[in-house]
């Protein structure tokens, strides 16, 4: 149980598109999803936590008009990475909880998306 | 905010020696987890931690949670090739949000 479906795996693409990346939770209703961006080697940052029905929370320095972020429903949340540039170029991943409002629930991670901005 | 440093960035182990990986706090935590991330993979969940002096075991880990609940242990008694991966702590960051330590490299030489 507790799959997490995040398409596409890899984007190549040129610099000014707009890349939409999407999370899905596959069994479970994920009241909460969040994203991260992974650089290489490195740790998990967060950047926004999507909650379903309502405007994402986003972290401090993290571009609001730059990473929209989508929660129409308990499975589903969207990632739109606006006029991309090569530095915007990174692993970025979701992961999903089904939190109950009562302490810290495991989350469940995506496969990720590899962006690649030319 | 809350941060957790985790320690050592990198290990090399042979295979068969063991392994640990400490995560530190300077606050006290309400819980922490656990993640393994193999390369090219995504963080999988291990184990959360929540009682002060917590010990649990998952075969051939054993995860620890200090009394003061300021810092956690990850130990692999005989590393296998397949342990092979980055082992990263999480803490709350408030409503849900976690924030990962730097994660711990283990590299395995058969």
């Amino acid at each position: 149980g507790a799959v997490v479906s995040q398409h596409p795996s890899r984007v190549i693409c040129k610099s000014g598109t707009s890349v939409k990346i999407e999370c899905r939770s596959l069994d479970f209703q994920a009241t909460t999803m969040f994203w991260y961006r992974q650089f290489p080697k490195k740790s998990l940052m967060l950047m926004a936590t999507s909650n379903e029905g309502s405007k994402a929370t986003y972290e401090q320095g993290v571009e609001k008009d730059k990473f929209l972020i989508n929660h129409a429903s308990l499975t589903l949340s969207t990632l739109t990475v606006t006029s991309a540039h090569p530095e915007d170029s990174s692993f970025y991943i979701c992961s999903a909880s089904d939190y109950s409002g009562q302490g810290n629930q495991p989350q469940h991670f995506g496969d990720g998306t590899r962006l690649s901005i030319l | 905010g809350q941060q957790v440093m985790q320690i050592p960035q990198y290990q090399h182990v042979q295979e068969g020696e063991d392994f640990t990986t400490y995560c530190n706090s300077s606050t006290t935590l309400s819980n922490i987890q656990w993640y393994k991330q193999r390369p090219g993979g995504h963080p999988v969940f291990l184990i959360q931690l929540v009682k002060s002096g917590e010990v649990k075991k998952q075969k051939r880990l054993t995860f620890q949670f200090g009394e003061a609940k300021k810092n956690s242990s990850l130990h692999i008694t005989a590393t296998q090739t397949t342990d092979v991966g980055t082992y990263f702590c999480a803490v709350s960051g408030g409503y849900n949000k976690l924030i990962f330590g730097a994660g711990t490299r283990l590299a395995v030489h058969p």
